[in-house]
């Protein structure tokens, strides 16, 4: 069964750096898509990026200026990281594997609240 | 940056339909797939449909989705007190070359 788990700290200071990680467990780590997607407290949805196994990446461009994606298929992970966070930029962030273009994100992290706060 | 619109609650009693409407544009809902997903308080999201009218494998058949024109839905028959959840659409917008979700639906079984 194929298992989304995460990490990363969860309170920051405005100005640093969001970093979170989410390994992939069970099934192939190659062919699918990985994203990240943000969830603000009592909020909706908002996707924030993907990567391609094949190293293809595509951002919002939204934060495409303040995000970055990448991906260490050495040991099936896949990596966020977000510069000068603000208080908007609080939200649980989520990973998911997504099965091809256009069909959803089939398996989801558990999520990590993060807090921007001085 | 929510361009695909939802009705912000739907409601019902056990065992009628409740259909969810997601309203967009022709640079998403017009030209590409509609996915939803169901959502629990404290919880990820989980896949409900995709590619418009397909059920992941464990999804009850109760969940159908449709797309027409423009606007997708979704339909819960034969409701059920577990169904009580937040539901959202989701696409791609062509123009804003971004995966886009919708505002989000809570049903409430009465």
């Amino acid at each position: 069964q194929v298992q989304l788990q995460q990490w990363g700290a969860g309170l920051l200071k405005p100005s640093e750096t969001l970093s979170l990680t989410c390994a992939v467990y069970g099934g192939s780590f190659s062919g699918y898509f990985y994203t990240w997607i943000r969830q603000p407290p009592g909020k909706g949805l908002e996707w924030i990026g993907e990567i391609i196994h094949t190293g293809s990446i595509i951002y919002n461009p939204s934060l495409e200026s303040r995000v970055t994606i990448s991906m260490d298929t050495s040991k099936d992970q896949f990596s966020l990281r977000l510069t000068s966070v603000t208080a908007a930029d609080t939200a649980i962030y989520y990973c998911a594997r997504g099965m091809a273009v256009g069909y959803g994100y089939d398996y989801w992290g558990q999520g990590t609240l993060v807090t921007v706060s001085s | 940056q929510s361009v695909l619109t939802q009705p912000p609650s739907a409601s019902g009693t056990p065992g009628q339909r409740v259909t969810i409407s997601c309203s967009g544009s022709s640079s998403n809902i017009g030209s590409n797939n509609v996915n939803w997903y169901q959502q629990f308080p404290g919880t990820a999201p989980k896949l409900l449909i995709y590619g418009n009218t397909h059920r992941p494998s464990g999804v009850p058949d109760r969940f159908s989705g449709s797309k027409s024109g423009t606007s997708g839905s979704l339909a819960i028959s034969g409701l059920q007190s577990e169904d009580e959840a937040d539901y959202y659409c989701s696409s791609w917008d062509d123009s804003l070359i971004a995966y886009v979700f919708g505002t989000g639906t809570k049903v409430t079984v009465l």
